[in-house]
């Protein structure tokens, strides 16, 4: 398998500028999650899907930021607009069943960088 | 608050030495606590998971230990490897929460030097 697939593996945009992070979970895995992570922060949860259907979204910073899981092998992060303070790495991530003792697989990551 | 303090923030070792992360946690009651690797550049790769009533889960030259009475985790990795240089990120799973309430730790960066 190849793993969690994430696209692009780095952005560079304008301020202002529409963003979206593309992912594709583990064939077969049910969950998947959106995480952000910057230095003072670290690891944040934004959303998390099961069975293409978002279960909570309390982490998504607001407004601008929004997510979709149209099938069971894709899921989009949309910013728009982009601001600076949005630099930072994403990470998808999937798990078999969703349950908080599973252990989830992450992606590479897609560094944005909003200029 | 439910916190997870981790210590040192990072930590330089030679390569053949062993060395132990701390995770302090403030969470209770809770299900589990993950231990993830992250190297530079790539998503953090899971390492060990324990439930509140384990006390020790290896994975090759890694060991986690949990002691739940005083809210404290510890990794230990045993003969190092340049390998291991990389983040250790702790993360608690609050009992009866779901993902929304996984707390992170900031992790120990880790540098193997030969």
């Amino acid at each position: 398998d190849a793993g969690v697939i994430q696209s692009p593996r780095h952005e560079v945009t304008e301020m202002g500028q529409e963003v979206t992070l593309r992912c594709k979970p583990i064939s077969g895995h049910n969950s998947l999650f959106w995480y952000r992570q910057t230095m003072m922060r670290g690891l944040e949860l934004l959303i998390y899907f099961n069975n293409n259907v978002p279960i909570d979204d309390s982490g998504m910073p607001e407004d601008r930021f929004s997510a979709k899981m149209p099938n069971a092998s894709f899921s989009t992060l949309k910013i728009q607009p982009s601001e600076p303070r949005d630099s930072a790495v994403y990470f998808c991530a999937s798990s078999n069943t969703g349950t908080s003792s599973e252990t989830q697989y992450f992606g590479p990551g897609t560094r944005l960088l909003v200029l | 608050k439910n916190q997870v303090e981790q210590s040192p923030q990072s930590l330089i070792i030679l390569e053949g030495k062993n060395c132990t992360l701390q995770c302090n946690y403030t969470v209770s009651p809770f299900s589990n606590l993950r231990w993830y690797k992250q190297d530079t550049g790539r998503g953090p790769v899971s390492l060990t998971i324990m439930t509140f009533s384990e006390n020790t889960k290896s994975n090759g030259r890694y060991t986690a230990t949990l002691d739940a009475d005083t809210k404290q985790s510890s990794l230990h990795i045993t003969a190092s490897q340049l390998s291991d240089s990389a983040s250790y990120i702790c993360v608690v799973s609050p009992f009866g929460g779901g993902y929304n309430k996984l707390i992170f730790g900031a992790g120990t960066r880790l540098a193997v030097h030969p």
